[in-house]
């Protein structure tokens, strides 16, 4: 079964810090996505990115960076020289590759940017 | 592009009183539908999703019902509101796919508090 686990249920770091958010999964299927989501206090999600699971490169956006290992079936999201704007929830998310699977979503990392 | 909307944005209901949250994606066809819910801090819960007009998978028993009378709107309601009901509903759409990778989107959400 699918499964996301988000073990940082809160995070708070000094704005200008690197902070890193741990997103680990359990899927059975060799095809499936994974996906981070961000939660501003406005409410809506934000879609951030999505990883197939035959590309294992990491991506850098920006600030943003995520890293993706299957030795670990892990999908991290590394936020470098935060800034307060980034305070949100955090989602990471699993889709496996079917066409009524549904997407499952870790329980979130509540991030506080502090001034 | 494709978009959605839900709405309303907010509102107050009591008791018992009857509920309809509405939700369309424009821009896209045959896309799957979504409802979630989030309670206070907490993460979120999917309550129903689509893959198709009429048919609708319902995720957790309770009070509340979902439809798809047409292919890219999808409806949450009930007939009798209760305490627990209270929370942020949010509305997404997602495309089956290797293209899309099944990226799920959101809507800019709906709160209920019921009083």
């Amino acid at each position: 079964a699918q499964k996301v686990t988000q073990a940082q249920t809160e995070i708070s770091v000094v704005e200008k810090e690197d902070v890193t958010l741990d997103c680990v999964y359990e899927t059975r299927d060799t095809t499936y996505y994974l996906f981070w989501y961000k939660q501003p206090p406005s409410g809506e999600l934000v879609f951030l990115i999505r990883r197939n699971s035959f590309d294992e490169q990491n991506e850098i956006s920006g600030r943003y960076s995520w890293n993706f290992q299957k030795s670990t079936s892990s999908f991290n999201f590394t936020i470098t020289a935060s800034q307060v704007v980034d305070s949100a929830v955090y989602f990471c998310a699993l889709s496996e590759a079917q066409r009524d699977d549904k997407i499952i979503f870790g329980k979130g990392t509540r991030l506080h940017i502090l001034p | 592009s494709q978009t959605i909307h839900q709405w309303p944005a907010t509102l107050v209901q009591p008791v018992g009183s009857p509920l309809s949250l509405e939700c369309t994606v424009e821009g896209t066809s045959n896309p799957n539908l979504y409802w979630y819910r989030q309670a206070a801090g907490r993460g979120l819960q999917l309550l129903f999703y689509s893959v198709g007009i009429g048919q609708i998978s319902s995720e957790v028993p309770q009070n509340l019902s979902a439809s798809r009378p047409q292919d890219r709107q999808f409806i949450l309601s009930s007939k009798k509101l209760l305490l627990s009901d209270s929370g942020f509903y949010l509305c997404a759409w997602n495309i089956y796919g290797r293209t899309s990778g099944n990226t799920i989107y959101f809507g800019e959400g709906s709160w209920l508090t019921v009083v």
